[in-house]
Protein backbone atom coordinates (compact mmCIF):
# COMPACT_ATOMS: atom_id res chain seq x y z
CA UNK A 1 0.00 0.00 0.00
CA UNK A 2 0.89 3.76 -0.66
CA UNK A 3 1.05 5.86 2.08
CA UNK A 4 2.12 9.61 2.96
CA UNK A 5 2.52 10.58 6.16
CA UNK A 6 2.69 14.27 7.49
CA UNK A 7 2.90 14.59 10.61
CA UNK A 8 2.72 18.43 11.85
CA UNK A 9 -0.42 19.41 10.93
CA UNK A 10 0.79 22.77 11.90
CA UNK A 11 3.91 24.87 12.49
CA UNK A 12 4.55 28.46 13.71
CA UNK A 13 8.01 30.17 13.65
CA UNK A 14 8.86 33.48 13.50
CA UNK A 15 10.85 35.01 10.85
CA UNK A 16 14.20 34.21 10.38
CA UNK A 17 13.80 30.92 12.09
CA UNK A 18 14.49 27.60 10.16
CA UNK A 19 11.93 25.25 10.17
CA UNK A 20 11.45 21.21 8.94
CA UNK A 21 8.60 19.73 7.67
CA UNK A 22 8.62 15.80 8.18
CA UNK A 23 6.94 13.28 5.54
CA UNK A 24 7.65 9.62 5.88
CA UNK A 25 6.06 7.51 2.93
CA UNK A 26 5.40 3.42 2.62
CA UNK A 27 5.43 2.14 -0.11
CA UNK A 28 6.53 -1.65 -1.54
CA UNK A 29 8.02 -0.38 -5.06
CA UNK A 30 11.44 -0.53 -5.56
CA UNK A 31 11.29 2.73 -8.05
CA UNK A 32 9.20 6.01 -6.91
CA UNK A 33 9.45 9.08 -7.11
CA UNK A 34 8.78 12.26 -3.82
CA UNK A 35 7.44 15.31 -4.68
CA UNK A 36 6.66 18.14 -2.40
CA UNK A 37 4.18 20.77 -3.31
CA UNK A 38 3.21 24.80 -1.78
CA UNK A 39 -0.62 25.87 -1.89
CA UNK A 40 -0.49 29.26 -0.63
CA UNK A 41 -3.68 30.90 0.65
CA UNK A 42 -4.57 31.67 -3.04
CA UNK A 43 -4.79 28.01 -3.63
CA UNK A 44 -2.93 26.84 -6.59
CA UNK A 45 -0.53 24.38 -5.79
CA UNK A 46 3.39 25.29 -6.81
CA UNK A 47 5.90 22.31 -7.17
CA UNK A 48 8.64 22.47 -5.83
CA UNK A 49 11.10 19.31 -6.12
CA UNK A 50 10.91 16.01 -7.54
CA UNK A 51 13.21 13.03 -6.40
CA UNK A 52 13.12 9.48 -7.74
CA UNK A 53 14.24 6.38 -5.72
CA UNK A 54 17.25 6.03 -6.89
CA UNK A 55 18.85 9.13 -6.50
CA UNK A 56 19.45 9.66 -2.69
CA UNK A 57 21.52 12.97 -3.12
CA UNK A 58 20.65 16.02 -0.75
CA UNK A 59 19.03 19.06 -2.79
CA UNK A 60 19.49 22.83 -2.02
CA UNK A 61 18.10 25.51 -3.15
CA UNK A 62 18.32 28.36 -2.07
CA UNK A 63 16.87 29.17 1.61
CA UNK A 64 15.29 25.39 0.63
CA UNK A 65 16.94 22.01 1.09
CA UNK A 66 15.43 18.70 1.09
CA UNK A 67 16.72 15.35 3.17
CA UNK A 68 15.68 12.16 1.46
CA UNK A 69 16.79 8.70 3.45
CA UNK A 70 15.45 5.91 2.08
CA UNK A 71 16.65 3.68 5.18
CA UNK A 72 13.92 5.56 7.57
CA UNK A 73 11.68 6.49 4.68
CA UNK A 74 11.62 9.77 4.72
CA UNK A 75 11.80 13.24 2.38
CA UNK A 76 11.77 16.25 4.77
CA UNK A 77 12.05 19.69 3.85
CA UNK A 78 13.83 22.11 5.73
CA UNK A 79 13.55 25.91 5.40
CA UNK A 80 16.33 28.21 6.33
CA UNK A 81 15.65 31.45 7.36
CA UNK A 82 12.01 31.74 7.12
CA UNK A 83 9.93 34.62 5.36
CA UNK A 84 6.63 35.82 5.59
CA UNK A 85 5.95 34.75 2.31
CA UNK A 86 6.79 30.72 3.07
CA UNK A 87 3.62 30.91 4.90
CA UNK A 88 1.67 28.15 3.20
CA UNK A 89 0.23 24.54 3.11
CA UNK A 90 3.46 22.23 2.31
CA UNK A 91 2.21 19.01 0.94
CA UNK A 92 4.25 15.83 0.30
CA UNK A 93 3.59 13.36 -2.17
CA UNK A 94 4.02 10.23 -3.84
CA UNK A 95 4.32 8.41 -7.45
CA UNK A 96 4.43 4.47 -8.38
CA UNK A 97 6.84 3.67 -11.10
CA UNK A 98 3.35 3.84 -13.44
CA UNK A 99 2.51 7.84 -13.39
CA UNK A 100 -0.78 7.18 -12.59
CA UNK A 101 -1.50 8.39 -9.56
CA UNK A 102 -0.42 10.88 -6.42
CA UNK A 103 -0.08 9.82 -2.98
CA UNK A 104 -0.50 13.06 -0.82
CA UNK A 105 0.34 13.40 2.36
CA UNK A 106 -2.54 15.55 4.49
CA UNK A 107 -0.38 18.97 4.29
CA UNK A 108 1.29 20.94 7.02
CA UNK A 109 0.10 24.27 7.23
CA UNK A 110 2.95 26.57 8.14
CA UNK A 111 3.09 30.26 10.00
CA UNK A 112 5.53 32.88 9.49
CA UNK A 113 4.97 35.24 11.74
CA UNK A 114 6.72 38.85 11.38
CA UNK B 1 7.81 24.87 -15.17
CA UNK B 2 4.93 24.09 -17.10
CA UNK B 3 1.40 26.14 -17.25
CA UNK B 4 -1.34 24.59 -16.51
CA UNK B 5 -4.45 27.00 -16.87
CA UNK B 6 -7.99 26.09 -15.00
CA UNK B 7 -11.39 28.56 -15.66
CA UNK B 8 -13.37 29.42 -14.14
CA UNK B 9 -11.61 30.40 -10.72
CA UNK B 10 -14.55 31.04 -8.94
CA UNK B 11 -18.43 30.14 -9.84
CA UNK B 12 -21.41 30.09 -7.78
CA UNK B 13 -25.04 28.83 -8.86
CA UNK B 14 -27.97 27.60 -8.28
CA UNK B 15 -28.80 23.98 -6.94
CA UNK B 16 -29.73 21.91 -9.97
CA UNK B 17 -27.65 23.84 -12.86
CA UNK B 18 -24.75 22.31 -14.35
CA UNK B 19 -21.62 23.70 -14.10
CA UNK B 20 -18.20 23.01 -16.29
CA UNK B 21 -14.84 23.46 -15.26
CA UNK B 22 -11.96 23.78 -17.90
CA UNK B 23 -8.30 22.46 -17.80
CA UNK B 24 -6.10 23.40 -20.37
CA UNK B 25 -2.22 22.84 -20.69
CA UNK B 26 -0.70 25.53 -21.87
CA UNK B 27 2.57 24.96 -23.06
CA UNK B 28 2.71 21.01 -23.21
CA UNK B 29 0.80 17.95 -23.92
CA UNK B 30 -0.58 16.19 -21.38
CA UNK B 31 -2.24 12.62 -22.22
CA UNK B 32 -3.09 12.21 -18.24
CA UNK B 33 -5.03 14.74 -16.22
CA UNK B 34 -6.11 14.70 -13.22
CA UNK B 35 -9.21 15.76 -10.74
CA UNK B 36 -8.88 16.35 -6.93
CA UNK B 37 -12.13 17.93 -4.79
CA UNK B 38 -10.22 19.99 -1.76
CA UNK B 39 -12.54 20.13 1.40
CA UNK B 40 -11.53 23.00 3.75
CA UNK B 41 -8.14 22.69 5.91
CA UNK B 42 -8.15 18.94 4.17
CA UNK B 43 -5.74 17.31 1.55
CA UNK B 44 -6.27 17.26 -2.07
CA UNK B 45 -8.50 13.86 -2.76
CA UNK B 46 -8.18 12.42 -6.16
CA UNK B 47 -11.47 11.78 -8.31
CA UNK B 48 -10.25 10.86 -11.40
CA UNK B 49 -7.87 10.19 -14.00
CA UNK B 50 -8.53 11.59 -17.85
CA UNK B 51 -6.93 10.14 -20.21
CA UNK B 52 -7.17 12.07 -23.35
CA UNK B 53 -9.05 10.04 -25.96
CA UNK B 54 -10.89 7.12 -23.52
CA UNK B 55 -12.90 6.99 -20.86
CA UNK B 56 -11.64 8.55 -17.86
CA UNK B 57 -10.87 6.46 -14.63
CA UNK B 58 -13.06 7.22 -11.31
CA UNK B 59 -11.81 6.56 -8.13
CA UNK B 60 -14.08 4.81 -5.77
CA UNK B 61 -16.93 6.69 -4.30
CA UNK B 62 -16.90 9.17 -6.58
CA UNK B 63 -20.11 9.32 -8.89
CA UNK B 64 -19.38 8.83 -12.64
CA UNK B 65 -22.42 10.38 -13.67
CA UNK B 66 -22.57 13.32 -11.40
CA UNK B 67 -18.97 14.18 -11.97
CA UNK B 68 -18.44 14.00 -16.34
CA UNK B 69 -14.87 13.94 -17.30
CA UNK B 70 -14.11 14.97 -20.96
CA UNK B 71 -10.48 14.75 -22.18
CA UNK B 72 -10.93 15.71 -26.00
CA UNK B 73 -7.22 16.91 -26.55
CA UNK B 74 -3.88 16.64 -25.15
CA UNK B 75 -3.71 19.95 -23.97
CA UNK B 76 -7.85 19.98 -22.47
CA UNK B 77 -9.76 17.99 -20.14
CA UNK B 78 -13.16 19.25 -18.84
CA UNK B 79 -15.13 18.41 -15.35
CA UNK B 80 -18.89 18.75 -15.29
CA UNK B 81 -20.61 18.81 -12.01
CA UNK B 82 -24.57 17.71 -13.14
CA UNK B 83 -27.66 19.00 -11.05
CA UNK B 84 -25.29 20.73 -8.57
CA UNK B 85 -26.36 20.63 -5.10
CA UNK B 86 -24.80 22.12 -2.28
CA UNK B 87 -23.06 19.76 -0.68
CA UNK B 88 -21.23 19.34 -4.10
CA UNK B 89 -19.99 23.02 -3.19
CA UNK B 90 -15.97 22.56 -3.12
CA UNK B 91 -12.74 23.64 -4.06
CA UNK B 92 -11.53 21.53 -7.44
CA UNK B 93 -8.27 21.35 -8.75
CA UNK B 94 -7.11 19.80 -11.94
CA UNK B 95 -3.46 18.75 -12.50
CA UNK B 96 -2.17 17.94 -16.09
CA UNK B 97 1.25 15.33 -16.13
CA UNK B 98 3.93 15.90 -18.53
CA UNK B 99 4.32 12.93 -20.93
CA UNK B 100 8.32 13.60 -20.61
CA UNK B 101 9.19 10.78 -18.94
CA UNK B 102 13.13 10.30 -17.28
CA UNK B 103 14.49 8.62 -15.13
CA UNK B 104 13.23 11.17 -12.90
CA UNK B 105 9.56 10.48 -13.59
CA UNK B 106 6.75 12.68 -14.36
CA UNK B 107 5.53 15.89 -12.64
CA UNK B 108 2.42 16.83 -12.31
CA UNK B 109 1.30 20.70 -12.59
CA UNK B 110 -1.33 22.29 -10.91
CA UNK B 111 -4.34 24.86 -12.17
CA UNK B 112 -5.47 27.48 -10.06
CA UNK B 113 -8.17 25.62 -8.61
CA UNK B 114 -12.30 26.55 -8.86
CA UNK B 115 -14.01 27.07 -6.10
CA UNK B 116 -18.02 26.14 -6.25
CA UNK B 117 -20.39 27.13 -4.56
CA UNK B 118 -23.86 25.81 -5.22
CA UNK B 119 -26.73 27.54 -3.26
Amino acid sequence: AQKVTQAQTEISVVEKEDVTLDCVYETRDTTYYLFWYKQPPSGELVFLIRRNSFDEQNEISGRYSWNFQKSTSSFNFTITASQVVDSAVYFCALMGPNFNKFYFGSGTKLNVKP
Amino acid sequence: GAVVSQHPSWVICKSGTSVKIECRSLDFQATTMFWYRQFPKQSLMLMATSNEGSKATYEQGVEKDKFLINHASLTLSTLTVTSAHPEDSSFYICSAMTTYRDTQGSIQYFGAGTRLSVL
